[in-house]
């Protein structure tokens, strides 16, 4: 089946530590996205990639990492200087080459920062 | 003034009810927008695209209001499988900027009740 998976589906992590969530699709989609969500909040961007070996950082960055060195994958690392962790995160990715805005998104990954 | 706005609700309707949702946009140039919906705890699924002639997809009807800046979702006959939080969002750029990048209002809840 085509789609957009993530795993872990939740996550714990100590303070401190830095962990990475990963994102992978088999849509041949070029854009990738990462977003968080808060309880009761909208999604916020963290990173996006448009093409492999390219990233961009969306409107919340800070204390976030990506990497797109295939185009199938775009992992995000959620280092120690974020200082609240705690949400539900997705990826989602577009089909750059239908000049589309609709995103489709993973099922998430939920991280708890103990 | 947020970029994307909606009335997080809830809505509390009986089966059968009508009910209508509303989601501001503040950038005028803005050209797509979407409903997604939202299952507790799951990820956010595209409900429809909104057009600007409006379009319909059987119980469910978007429409845009460019002159004031709105875009409306209206459910006709809810089922209680209706019960979810919708998800409208926009892309602020349009044809600006090729990333597509989407903004997302925080969600109106919707509860249909037997």
């Amino acid at each position: 089946d085509g789609g957009i998976t993530q795993s872990p589906k939740y996550l714990f992590r100590k303070e401190g530590q830095n962990v990475t969530l990963s994102c992978e699709q088999n849509l041949n989609h070029d854009a990738m996205y990462w977003y968080r969500q808060d309880p009761g909040q909208g999604l916020r961007l963290i990173y996006y990639s448009q093409i492999v070996n390219d990233f961009q950082k969306g409107d919340i960055a800070e204390g976030y990492s990506v990497s797109r060195e295939k185009k199938e994958s775009f992992p995000l690392t959620v280092t120690s200087a974020q200082k609240n962790p705690t949400a539900f995160y997705l990826c989602a990715s577009r089909n750059e080459q239908e000049s589309t805005d609709t995103q489709y998104f993973g099922p998430g990954t939920r991280l708890t920062v103990l | 003034r947020k970029e994307v706005e909606q009335d997080p609700g809830p809505f509390n309707v009986p089966e059968g009810a009508t009910v209508a949702f509303n989601c501001t946009y503040s950038n005028s140039a803005s050209q797509s927008f979407f409903w997604y919906r939202q299952d507790c705890r799951k990820e956010p699924k595209l409900l429809m695209s909104v057009y600007s002639s409006g379009n319909e997809d059987g119980r469910f009807t978007a429409q845009l209001n460019r002159a004031s800046q709105y875009i409306s979702l209206l459910i006709r006959d809810s089922k209680l499988s209706d019960s979810a939080t919708y998800l409208c969002a926009v892309n602020p750029m349009g044809l600006m900027d090729s990333s597509y990048k989407l903004i997302f209002g925080s969600g109106t809840r919707l509860l249909v009740r037997p």
